[in-house]
This record gives C-alpha cells, sequence and structure tokens, in this order.
C-alpha cells in the first residue's frame, strides 16, 4: 500500500525556521513527483511546488517561491518542506502529495504549521 | 483569487444528482485531459474521486463521473448520499508558470 506520512504540529514564532517531513512508503520513490499544497484553515487548496527525486528538480508557484524551499531524502524516502524565516501569514495546514500521472494520490494526512508571537 | 472557478455551494436531497462545475481558461481545463477532482471531509485529507476528466480509481463509487466541455469540466454525483457531505475540488494541469492549478472549492450539502 502506497502510504505518504507527515511529521506532527508544529507551533513557531515569526522568524523562526521550521522543517516538516513526509515519509513516502509502499513505491520507489523516483517514479512519481512528489508535491506540497497548502491549505490556510478554512479556506481552499493552493499548489506549492513539486520535486522530482529522480534528480531533486524542482519548480515553485511564483506565489512560494524564494519562501520555502523542497527537498528529499532518497536514503530514507522522505520529502520536506523547509522555512528559514517563517510568517504569521504561514500559518495553514500543509499537505505532500503523490503526483502519479497528473493527478495527486495519495495525500499525506497533513501537518498544521502555527506561527504565532 | 483561484486559477480555476467553482460555486461556493451545491445542495441536494437524499437520492438526487448533482453537478458541480469548474471553469478555467484555454490554458488549462480547455487545452488538456488532465482534470482531476478531490474530496475532502472536514478535518482529513483530500481523496482523489477523478482523474483525467473522466476516470474512477479502484475503490470510488461508480455514482461519482468526470465529463468536460470546452473550458469547463464538471463532477456529477448521482444518488446523493450524506456520507456525500464534503468540500470537493478540482484540479488541472496548465501551461502557465504553475503547472498545477486547484479550484476554490465546492461545499456539497445534503438536506
Amino acid at each position: 500500500e502506497v502510504q505518504l506520512v507527515q511529521s506532527g504540529p508544529e507551533v513557531k514564532k515569526p522568524g523562526e525556521s521550521l522543517r516538516i517531513s513526509c515519509r513516502t512508503s509502499g513505491y520507489r520513490l523516483t517514479r512519481n513527483w512528489i508535491s506540497w499544497v497548502r491549505q490556510i484553515p478554512g479556506k481552499g487548496l493552493e499548489w506549492m511546488g513539486r520535486i522530482d527525486p529522480s534528480d531533486s528538480y524542482t519548480n515553485y508557484s511564483p506565489s512560494f517561491e524564494g519562501h520555502v524551499t523542497i527537498s528529499l531524502d532518497k536514503s530514507i524516502n522522505t520529502a520536506y518542506l523547509q522555512w528559514t524565516s517563517l510568517r504569521a501569514s504561514d500559518t495553514a495546514i500543509y499537505y505532500c502529495a503523490r503526483l502519479e500521472g497528473d493527478w495527486f494520490d495519495p495525500w499525506g494526512q497533513g501537518t498544521l504549521v502555527t506561527v504565532s508571537s | 483569487q483561484s486559477a480555476l472557478t467553482q460555486p461556493a455551494s451545491v445542495s441536494g436531497s437524499p437520492g438526487q444528482s448533482i453537478t458541480i462545475s469548474c471553469t478555467g481558461t484555454g490554458s488549462d481545463v480547455g487545452d488538456y485531459n488532465y482534470i482531476s477532482w478531490y474530496q475532502q471531509h472536514p478535518g482529513k485529507a483530500p481523496k482523489l474521486m477523478i482523474f483525467d476528466v473522466s476516470n474512477r480509481p479502484s475503490g470510488v463509487s461508480n455514482r461519482f463521473s468526470g465529463s468536460k466541455s470546452g473550458n469547463t469540466a464538471s463532477l456529477t454525483i448521482s444518488g446523493l448520499q450524506t456520507e456525500d457531505e464534503a468540500d470537493y475540488y478540482c484540479s488541472s494541469y496548465t501551461n502557465s508558470t504553475t503547472p498545477r492549478v486547484f479550484g476554490g472549492g465546492t461545499k456539497v450539502i445534503v438536506l
């Protein structure tokens, strides 16, 4: 069974750094891109960016480029989403999802990130 | 503002059929058959319901069907059930700088 399991909820202060993770299992990691999607509580889904595990190529939505970094560690089948300086507006649920063909399946369970002073 | 336009809510009684629209442009929905639909219950992760316009993944009820005409894709739920009450999002490939876009989401209300 293909599974994406994300790290737990985080509470941070503005300006702090953070890395959240997405551990994959049940398939060969290099076969599929991994995407990250943001959902502000009560709002819709926003595509943030993706990484190709075969060569670590990334591309980002202009809305997020320069503010987040997507990376991965193939040795432990894990993708990451990272911030160097969080803002209150980064408060949201973040989902990783496998890009199978042109659709997202499956999704991780989500990681709630709360940024508050 | 989302790249794809969905109605904020659609409602129906149990047993009825409802249709959710997803309107884009010639740069996304109109030019590609890479349309997918996701169901999201409160507090849960999205779940794939339809891919490539009209294909159902294994395990998804055949009460869910998808179609496309021009720049508008649609998700139809037939034989509406209480468990179908959830938010639904469409997604499309796009040839813009953001290769994947979502609709704003539609809340399905079962009366």
